[in-house]
Formats: C-alpha cells, sequence, structure tokens
C-alpha cells in the first residue's frame, strides 16, 4: 500500500523557514516523481513544485520560486521543502503527491501538514 | 499560465441524480486533464485521468470526456459518499494548473 506522511508543518513568523518532509513507502519511491501542492484555508489547490524521480528536473510554481526548494533523499525514501522566506500568504496544508512521471498527473496524496506563516 | 475555470462552482443534485461538472482550459490541453475528489478534512483523490480514463479502485459511474480545451466529469447516479469539491487539473503545461473546484452538495 503507497504511504506517504508529511511532517515539519507549524508556526513560523514571517520571514522565516521551515522544512518539509515527505516519507514514502509502499511503492519504490526513485522511480516516481514527486510533488508537492498546497492549500489555502479554505481555499482551492495550488501546485507548488515538483522533482523528477532522479532529481535532474525540478518546477516550481511563480509564487514560491526563488524562495522554497524542493528535494529528495532516494536511498531514504524522503522528499524535502525547504521554504525561506515565509509570507503570510504561504499558510496552507501542504501535500506531498506521487507521480509516474513528471508528466503524469497527482495518483497518490499525503494527508499534509499545515504551515501556519504568522506574528 | 493555463487558466482552468470550472463550473458551476456549486451544484445542488440529489441522490440518484446525474451530475455533470466542467472545466474550461484557456488553451489547449490535449488530453491531459484529470479530476481529484476532495471530501473535507481529507486529501485530494485522483478520479480521473487522460480526460476519461478512471483510476484505479475508481467505480463506473464516474465517467470523464472531452479534449483541447473543454472537459466534463459526469456521474452517473450520485450515491451519499460523492458529495464533495470536485477539481480538474491540467498537466500538459507548467505551470501546473487546478480549476478553483466545484462543490457538490444536496
Amino acid at each position: 500500500e503507497v504511504q506517504l506522511v508529511e511532517s515539519g508543518g507549524g508556526l513560523v513568523k514571517p520571514g522565516g523557514s521551515l522544512r518539509l518532509s515527505c516519507a514514502a513507502s509502499g511503492f519504490t519511491f526513485s522511480s516516481y516523481s514527486m510533488n508537492w501542492v498546497r492549500q489555502a484555508p479554505g481555499k482551492g489547490l495550488e501546485w507548488v513544485s515538483s522533482i523528477s524521480s532522479s532529481g535532474s528536473s525540478i518546477y516550481y510554481a511563480d509564487s514560491v520560486k526563488g524562495r522554497f526548494t524542493i528535494s529528495r533523499d532516494n536511498a531514504k525514501n524522503l522528499l524535502y521543502l525547504q521554504m525561506n522566506s515565509l509570507r503570510a500568504e504561504d499558510t496552507a496544508v501542504y501535500y506531498c503527491a506521487g507521480a509516474t512521471v513528471t508528466t503524469s498527473p497527482f495518483d497518490d496524496w499525503g494527508q499534509g501538514t499545515l504551515v501556519t506563516v504568522s506574528s | 499560465e493555463i487558466v482552468m475555470t470550472q463550473s458551476p462552482a456549486t451544484l445542488s443534485v440529489s441522490p440518484g441524480e446525474r451530475a455533470t461538472l466542467s472545466c474550461r482550459a484557456s488553451q489547449s490541453v490535449s488530453s491531459n486533464l484529470a479530476w481529484y475528489q476532495q471530501k473535507p478534512g481529507q486529501a485530494p483523490r485522483l478520479l480521473i485521468y487522460g480526460a476519461s480514463t478512471r483510476a484505479t479502485g475508481i467505480p463506473a459511474r464516474f465517467s470523464g470526456s472531452g479534449s483541447g480545451t473543454e472537459f466534463t466529469l459526469t456521474i452517473s447516479s450520485l450515491q451519499s459518499e460523492d458529495f464533495a469539491v470536485y477539481y480538474c487539473q491540467q498537466y500538459n503545461n507548467w505551470p501546473r494548473t487546478f480549476g478553483q473546484g466545484t462543490r457538490l452538495e444536496i
């Protein structure tokens, strides 16, 4: 059974940093593209970033480019999102999601971790 | 950026009825269109990909159609567990973009 478990969310002040993790199990992590999608409270889904299976291809939404960094450790089956210079508008539940390749939809999702940016 | 527009924002239907949800792309996404279902407090779940292919384990009452810029999700006979928010997403271009969602309510 595919499992994706996010962690690392919490309360952070504007301008602060946070690193999210996503632990994967039940599938061959190193063969899958991985993604981060966020959802602000009461709002819709917003794609944040994607990384190919090898990590060689990376994509970001304009809203986070230059502030967020996606990475992965295939030996540990972990996906990361390093978030710097956080703003109030980054407040959201952050989901990690797996896809067969970067050109695929998001097959499997974690339950999400809440990031709150507030002073 | 491709803008995905869903309609209606809210659809009120009764169990057993058919529901038709629409999604329009601001430019062609070919058939690279997915539909997701999200229930309160839960993560989204993939329903349809390739505009018309059901994901694993999705009941046959869910069907998708369309290509290019116009897409439809049809739920043939609504069950109580189908009341949720539905999102379309294009994965043809970067950035990936979602529609704003259609809330299906009783």
